[in-house]
């Protein structure tokens, strides 16, 4: 089983530049999310969504945008890169209920400079 | 100021000695979950706890949910080089709407032989 996988996993982009972090799962999770991890912290929500075709902000949105076009995919988009998106971005699957824990992909290390 | 406030934010223990990691809230928690995160990698589920009061074990890692649900614990028996990582905890607040988790800033274990 994949599981979730992120593509890529390292990136360096320059300030104003554009890329998509990928993430796909294999396991039909309706729920998904994507979580940004700085250097020594916790993870921090940036987006998440219930299913195909409905998307939400999460904590710290401003400079990303998402699409849940499918189940399976769940793209995070950066319009134009600042320094302090410098981070590592999670990506993570649910089943359903709280009870069931995230499944977390590796990661993509982002540098902007 | 976190939702979630671990404690310590680093341990350094030697090989046989025990350790507790304490995941404090003033907010109630439909469910919290543990998870220790290796370098380079996405975070793996440990446990789910959704009782108040409840205690769980895996092997030498013991966790309990405090009676409020409002506080957890992680405690190792006799850590081994193994146990060395990143723990986070994780809760989940009643209606949280798409069941999203609010991490703790994470205690980083190092174990030495």
């Amino acid at each position: 089983n994949a599981g979730v996988t992120q593509t890529p996993k390292f990136r360096i982009l320059k300030i104003g530049q554009s890329m998509t972090l990928q993430c796909t799962q294999d396991m039909n999770h309706n729920y998904m999310y994507w979580y940004r991890q700085d250097p020594g912290m916790g993870l921090k929500l940036i987006y998440y969504s219930v299913g195909a075709g409905i998307t939400d902000k999460g904590e710290v949105p401003n400079g990303y945008n998402v699409s849940r076009s499918t189940t399976e995919d769940f793209p995070l988009r950066l319009e134009l890169a600042a320094p302090s998106q410098t981070s590592v971005y999670f990506c993570a699957s649910n089943k359903q209920a709280g009870y069931y824990g995230y499944t977390f992909g590796s990661g993509t290390r982002l540098t902007v400079v | 100021t976190q939702l979630l406030e671990q404690s310590p934010q680093f341990l350094s223990i030697q090989e046989g000695e025990n350790l507790t990691v304490y995941c404090n809230s003033s907010s109630v928690f439909s469910s919290l979950q543990w998870y220790r995160q290796e370098p380079g990698e996405g975070p793996v589920l440990l446990v789910t706890v959704v009782t108040g009061g409840e205690v769980k074990k895996l092997k030498r890692l013991t966790f309990q949910f405090g009676d409020a649900r409002k506080d957890s614990s992680l405690h190792i028996t006799a850590a081994q080089p193994g146990d060395t990582g990143l723990y986070l905890c994780a809760g989940e607040l009643i209606k949280a709407a798409g069941n999203k988790l609010t991490f703790g800033g994470g205690t980083r274990v190092l174990v030495k032989p």
